[in-house]
């Protein structure tokens, strides 16, 4: 298994573009999360999904939009791009079942200039 | 929400055990300890958890205080990879379809001394 895999691993994008953050999991979890991590900071939750179709806000969901139309795929679609949203990205998995552990992917490092 | 409280940082020499603590003196009856850690520019990684009794597994030990108020991660030897962001985390309830959030406070930097 590749586990959680993310794209790109770094970009640069202009006040005011769109961008969209690609997140993919193998291993048939139905619980996806993307946060972000401020320097020097922990991870702030965005959105989560609970499984194809079905998606909610986190702490943080200002200027970024998710779908879920896979199992396997949860995009953050990030609109008219601000300073603010520099970022690193990290999309998450878990089962959903139990007492689950989330499994990370690398990250997405995004600088908005 | 209940909270967590840990240093900012801490260090160890190399091949010695590290006691990393946490308090959470509000923790709920529900909730799970969990501990991340997050080695450099990577994401982080499930360490441990539990609820009320000891756990040990291959990377570390959990010892959890009878009152729950806090808890203590034990690195039996420390390597040099062991070099990380380590988080005291308690598991929450997001909204109505029972599914787990997990909440990053600042965690400790660990530093080992070779």
């Amino acid at each position: 298994n590749a586990g959680v895999t993310q794209t790109p691993k770094f970009h640069i994008l202009k006040i005011g573009q769109s961008m969209t953050l690609q997140c993919t999991q193998d291993m048939n979890h139905n619980y996806m999360y993307w946060y972000r991590q401020d320097p020097g900071m922990g991870l702030k939750l965005i959105y989560y999904s609970v499984g194809a179709g079905i998606t909610d806000k986190g702490e943080v969901p200002n200027g970024y939009n998710v779908s879920r139309s896979t199992t396997e795929d949860f995009p953050l679609r990030l609109e008219l791009a601000a300073p603010s949203q520099t970022s690193v990205y990290f999309c998450a998995s878990t089962t959903g079942t139990g007492v689950e552990t989330q499994y990370f992917g690398p990250g997405t490092r995004l600088l908005v200039l | 929400d209940a909270k967590t409280t840990q240093p900012n940082s801490m260090e160890s020499n190399e091949e010695e055990p590290v006691h990393l603590p946490c308090n959470h003196s509000t923790i709920s009856g529900t909730d799970y300890i969990h501990w991340y850690r997050q080695l450099p520019s990577q994401g982080p990684e499930y360490v441990i958890h539990g609820l009320t009794s000891n756990v040990n597994n291959r990377m570390a030990s959990l010892a959890i205080a009878e009152d729950r108020k806090s808890s203590t991660l034990i690195l039996h030897r420390a390597t040099l990879r062991d070099a990380a962001v380590y988080y005291c985390i308690l598991r929450k309830r997001l909204s109505n379809f029972g599914n787990e959030k997990l909440t990053f406070g600042t965690g400790t930097r660990l530093t080992i001394i070779p």
